[in-house]
């Protein structure tokens, strides 16, 4: 069984701030992990994704995440906030083998402060 | 990537009647899937539709309460039956796509209210 356990339902930062946002996993093989982003009233976005390959990934809008198998975790961050940033983030985990079903995290609410 | 659409993109129902979403693709894709975000939630997904065999549903949905088509390889429908206030939620469509099935693409949602 495989699931995301996403730190923090509200995070609020400053704009200019440091973001990070949580996820801890748990899976019994290797996993891929998701982070998504959804604005208000659309649907999800994917911002990045780890398949494996580097441990750093880079996504859209300066966000990254490092995977970490010593403390299974795939946090989110990005240097500097923007007001655009306001959203919700989800953490999502999957594995490799075809198509395998994607199990999403509770979401956290960025809100971005001026 | 794929682009979708979702028909309507919000809806207000009266309790006991039933909506049918539609969901658009503009490229055939194999698997479609209908998630459920109530609100404040993360998403639950509901079923999974494959073109030409039955939709395959999650542990907690039923095929009477939640039906769903799949005609051709961009399009697909879900319906909400006999609803109730607790079926408000935001109903979402996705596809995967890319190499391994590993990205999948959102539909904006379909927001629904019922009275």
């Amino acid at each position: 069984a495989q699931s995301v356990t996403q730190l923090g339902s509200h995070v609020s930062v400053s704009e200019g701030a440091l973001v990070l946002l949580r996820c801890n996993y748990s899976s019994s093989v290797p996993p891929y992990l998701f982070w998504y982003v959804q604005y208000p009233n659309q649907g999800l976005q994917l911002l990045l994704k780890y398949t494996s390959a580097a441990t750093l990934v880079k996504g859209i809008n300066d966000f990254e995440a490092e995977f970490k198998k010593s403390e299974t975790s795939f946090h989110l961050t990005k240097p500097s906030a923007h007001m655009s940033d306001a959203a919700e983030y989800f953490c999502a985990v999957s594995y490799s083998g075809g198509y395998q079903k994607v199990t999403f995290g509770t979401g956290t609410k960025l809100q971005v402060i001026p | 990537s794929a682009v979708i659409s979702q028909k309507p993109s919000r809806d207000i129902c009266q309790r006991g009647t039933s909506l049918t979403i539609q969901c658009q693709v503009d490229s055939q894709v194999t698997m479609m899937f209908w998630y459920r975000q109530q609100p404040g939630q993360s998403l639950t997904l509901i079923a999974t539709a494959n073109q030409g065999s039955e939709a395959t549903y999650e542990s907690g949905f039923v095929i009477d309460k939640f039906p769903i088509s799949r005609p051709n390889l961009t399009f697909s429908t879900l319906t909400v039956s006999n609803m109730s206030p607790e079926d408000s939620s935001i109903y979402l469509c996705s596809v995967v796509s890319g190499q391994g099935y590993n990205e999948q693409f959102f539909g904006p949602g379909t927001r629904l209210t019922v009275l």
